[in-house]
């Protein structure tokens, strides 16, 4: 079936640059997103990007996509301790009416 | 505009009771998911309804799990007979249509503990 990787855990130091990555099986993903979970909150949406697309910047976030690899990155510049959170990469596939979903990255900025 | 609501925020029950879980999906969207996130599971899928099309079922772990959504709107997952397994955060999500591209907005999450 469909499997969606990510580590687990990053730590960065606030005003560096954060990359979380996520890995996937399904070549048929057509579109990838970025989600946001701030403890005791539900999920919000960060950014997504269609298959056809290597690369979206909104703001201080890029995403990459590397379909041949099935590599997508999410980069957070100039990290702040509000960006601390763990962010879920999600597929959704052609064939199935759902996202499925990274185990999640804990991101930690220190001082 | 309102985004997706859920209530109750927190439910705490006794194992062998039964659940109501509700969802308020944004106005307008025609897709309503079910997800479930605990601890060592991840964020799994449950349940979807689009329109009035027959609901894709094929994430509910057991017959003890259901959901309806009346009026193509308000959506309810029951559990009956609750176990301490199904503790977890019942997150629901909505979007416009169904199709690749249709962002999933989610709610804030039902937090259930069965005791």
């Amino acid at each position: 079936g469909e499997d969606v990787e990510q580590s687990l855990f990053l730590s960065v130091r606030e005003g560096d640059s954060s990359v979380i990555n996520c890995t996937y099986t399904d070549s048929s993903s057509t579109y990838l997103y970025w989600y946001k979970q701030e403890p005791g909150a539900g999920l919000q949406l960060l950014t997504y990007i269609f298959s056809n697309m290597d690369m979206k910047q909104d703001q201080r976030l890029t995403v990459l996509l590397n379909k041949k690899d099935k590599h997508l990155s999410l980069r957070i510049a100039d990290t702040q301790t509000g960006d601390s959170a763990i962010y879920f990469c999600a597929i959704f596939t052609g064939g199935y009416n759902k996202l499925i979903f990274g185990a999640g990255t804990r991101l930690a900025v220190h001082p | 505009g309102a985004g997706v609501s859920q209530s109750p925020s927190n439910k705490v029950t006794e194992k062998g009771k039964d659940v109501e879980l509700r969802c308020d999906p944004i106005s307008g969207h025609t897709a309503l998911y079910w997800y479930r996130q605990s601890l060592g599971q991840g964020l799994e899928f449950l349940i979807y309804f689009q329109g009035n099309s027959a609901p894709d079922k094929s994430g509910l772990p057991s017959d003890r799990f259901s959901a309806e959504r009346t009026g193509g709107s308000v959506s309810t997952l029951t559990i009956q007979r609750t176990q301490q397994e199904d503790s977890a955060v019942y997150l629901c999500a909505s979007s416009l249509v169904s199709r690749g591209g249709d962002t999933q907005y989610f709610g804030p999450g039902t937090r259930l503990t069965v005791l």
